[in-house]
């Protein structure tokens, strides 16, 4: 069956280390893989979008990888910040560049000052 | 970009009623999708409205229990029927912004308990 993992347990760190977050999948082909991030009583907000022919995305402080060999996707802070603070999810779409998403579970990050 | 609106930003309803959720969009969008998120879970898609046609359901949700409405390119409802408690989550609507683009918009969400 299709199934997107990320790390299950939260991730906590100190301000100015870099934060890395899994993301696996199995059973999918993707077009591309996204992140984004929800805080407590809001919808999620888009961060990056990294398609199946790129292997990393950067956006100010935010770098994506995407391996489809390994089925994965890593997502970095880097010089992590309290706000960073956050629940992280990926999603892919749910077969070949559709519209429609999948999510996985989840991560959360604590930064920590 | 697309804002959405949505409301009510949450509820505590009796079971056994029902509950419609409105989602409207500031642009014309040709599909629109509600998402359901159980307590400490990840998103769950519940369906995916047209307008003009009847919505696709994914496994698991019904149109019965998930009546959705798609008047216009700019709003959407989804009712959620003769609650249980089971249905206390919060209820998402989003949309993809430019076709191909993946990348998707969300609204602030529904909190609805019930009891």
């Amino acid at each position: 069956s299709q199934k997107i993992e990320q790390n299950s347990e939260a991730l906590n760190i100190q301000e100015g280390k870099t934060a890395t977050l899994t993301c696996n999948y199995t059973n999918y082909s993707p077009a591309y893989l996204q992140w984004y991030r929800q805080d407590p009583g809001r919808g999620p907000v888009f961060l990056l979008l990294i398609r199946e022919n790129e292997k990393e995305k950067r956006k100010e402080r935010l770098k994506v990888t995407f391996d489809t060999t390994l089925k994965q996707s890593l997502f970095h802070i880097t010089a992590s910040q309290p706000a960073d603070s956050a629940t992280y999810l990926c999603a892919l779409d749910a077969s070949y560049n559709t519209d429609k998403l999948i999510f996985g579970t989840g991560t959360r990050l604590q930064v920590f000052p | 970009s697309a804002v959405i609106s949505q409301k009510p930003s949450r509820d505590i309803c009796q079971r056994g009623t029902s509950l419609t959720i409105q989602c409207q969009v500031d642009s014309q969008v040709t599909m629109m999708f509600w998402y359901r998120q159980q307590p400490g879970q990840s998103l769950t898609l519940i369906a995916t409205a047209n307008q003009g046609s009847e919505a696709t359901y994914e496994s698991g949700f019904v149109i019965d229990k998930f009546p959705i409405s798609r008047p216009n390119l700019t709003f959407s409802t989804l009712t959620v029927s003769n609650m249980s408690p089971e249905d206390s989550s919060i209820y998402l609507c989003s949309v993809e912004w430019g076709t191909g683009s993946g990348e998707a918009f969300f609204g602030q969400g529904t909190r609805l308990t019930v009891v």
